[in-house]
């Protein structure tokens, strides 16, 4: 089966602009997880979606950060304005039901900002 | 504090000696996962481990899960250059005999192998 796909792999942009993230997930996963993973540290979870729905964006940044998962396949996550704290590697993942049969992971999106 | 501690923070070896990480919850795990991590890069799936006891071995690295503990350690042995990058531990976690679907990590270990 094909794994979660992540885009771009990098991305370079300056500080106050904006820029976006592209993942889809493993066909037929309800859930969809997106994490920030600021090098030196773990991943921390932003979003989780399931189908379509927002289970949990307690830790999205939501003045500057958004996430939608329109149809409930693939998802977009946008940063608008960019700030320097915002560089890290961007995961996303997905899960049959909310962790059943485990989670499989992209290959991130390593992002700076300078 | 964290609901997923992670130790040590760093290990430097010198090839070929063992070593083990360990991983512990102040939660109910349904789940650990070890992954292991190139800088700024994707995760790599190492294990799965969710009984008590459970035990999984893959080449030289093994797993163990102790629920009653609710803590994980992850052991190298006649650890290579190869082994060197970031380890992760990911657990689901939960409360009320129920899980929260999805991941909590841990800070990560920095393993350095001196050849």
């Amino acid at each position: 089966e094909a794994g979660v796909a992540q885009s771009p792999r990098y991305k370079i942009i300056e500080k106050r602009q904006s820029v976006a993230f592209w993942c889809n997930p493993i066909s037929g996963h309800a859930t969809l997880y997106w994490y920030q993973q600021i090098l030196g540290q773990g991943p921390k979870l932003l979003i989780q979606f399931q189908n379509n729905g927002v289970v949990d964006d307690s830790q999205l940044p939501k003045d500057r950060f958004s996430a939608e998962r329109l149809k409930g396949v693939d998802s977009t996550l946008k940063i608008q304005p960019a700030k320097l704290e915002d560089s890290a590697v961007y995961l996303c993942a997905s899960s049959l039901d909310q962790g059943t049969r485990g989670y499989t992971f992209g290959s991130g999106t390593r992002l700076t900002v300078v | 504090s964290q609901e997923l501690e992670q130790s040590p923070q760093s290990l430097i070896v010198q090839e070929g000696k063992n070593l083990t990480i360990n991983c512990t919850s102040s939660k109910t795990l349904y789940g650990l996962y070890w992954y292991k991590q190139k800088y700024g890069e994707g995760l790599i799936f190492l294990m799965m481990l969710q009984k008590g006891g459970e035990e999984k071995s893959h080449e030289k690295i093994t797993a163990k899960l102790d629920e009653k503990k609710q803590q994980s350690s992850l052991h190298i042995t006649a650890s290579q250059p190869s082994h060197a990058g970031i380890y992760l531990c990911g657990a689901d976690i939960g409360a009320g005999g129920t899980s929260y679907g999805k991941l909590t990590f841990g800070q990560g270990t920095i393993l350095t192998v001196h050849p």
